[in-house]
């Protein structure tokens, strides 16, 4: 498709349950990032991707939360054991490699709605 | 990332021009100056982006003071579907390099009909 999938776009899963998120990015964009947003709150960055190299992990808030990318296309989040501040939106954006010199716009995706019950 | 200031909310007409102003002192000569807005219930979009020069897009212009410590996103006639939160964002571009994008607190605009 022409921007960046996530799905499901609602999740509702009891504490405690483990789940998993995933993202399709943009085709041929070597960046992937995922942000969590709490309700009323701005956007937390989690952790990106670039092609090959380690990913930078710094965001994530806990040892719960895992995210793993296959080459230069889907991406999976996984929180397990999840708790009711869990809870928010989970957004995913892609872009393309980085030339010097120029910048490049994220695209987002529309989400995952994620609530813990 | 250098911080950038906005304030928290604005209100428009709907047809009028707005103008939207973001601080950034501490920029350096290597940053990008990124702005997104975000609708209710969606993710954020891009709006546009510039380094030195004014820059000019179907969605709005990018005005960047001579130095660079401050810039003002422009609606030319701003919509109901307008109305989001609009973010400021500096990133450093370097040969290769990648990162994430800080998002602040924003700017809530609120369009009037």
């Amino acid at each position: 498709g022409a921007g960046v999938s996530q799905s499901p776009s609602n999740k509702v899963t009891e504490k405690g349950k483990d789940v998993e998120l995933r993202c399709d990015p943009i085709s041929g964009h070597t960046a992937l990032y995922w942000y969590r947003q709490r309700l009323g709150q701005g956007l937390e960055f989690l952790i990106y991707f670039q092609g090959n190299s380690a990913p930078d992990k710094s965001g994530l808030p806990s040892d719960r939360f895992s995210a793993e990318r296959t080459g230069e296309s889907v991406s999976t989040l996984t929180i397990q054991r999840t708790q009711q501040e869990d809870s928010a939106v989970y957004l995913c954006a892609s872009r393309p490699i980085m030339l010097q010199g120029r910048g490049y716009g994220y695209t987002f995706g529309s989400g995952t709605r994620l609530t813990v019950v | 990332d250098a911080k950038t200031t906005q304030p928290n909310s604005m209100e428009s007409n709907e047809e009028e021009p707005v103008h939207l102003p973001c601080n950034h002192s501490t920029i350096s000569g290597t940053d990008y100056i990124h702005w997104y807005r975000q609708l209710p219930s969606q993710g954020p979009e891009y709006v546009i982006h510039g380094l030195t020069s004014n820059v000019n897009n179907r969605m709005a212009s990018l005005a960047i003071a001579e130095d660079r410590k401050s810039s003002t996103l422009i609606l030319h006639r701003a919509t109901l579907r307008d109305a989001a939160v609009y973010y400021c964002i500096l990133r450093k571009n370097y040969g290769g390099s990648q990162g994430n994008l800080i998002f602040g607190k924003g700017t809530k605009l609120s369009v009037k009909p």
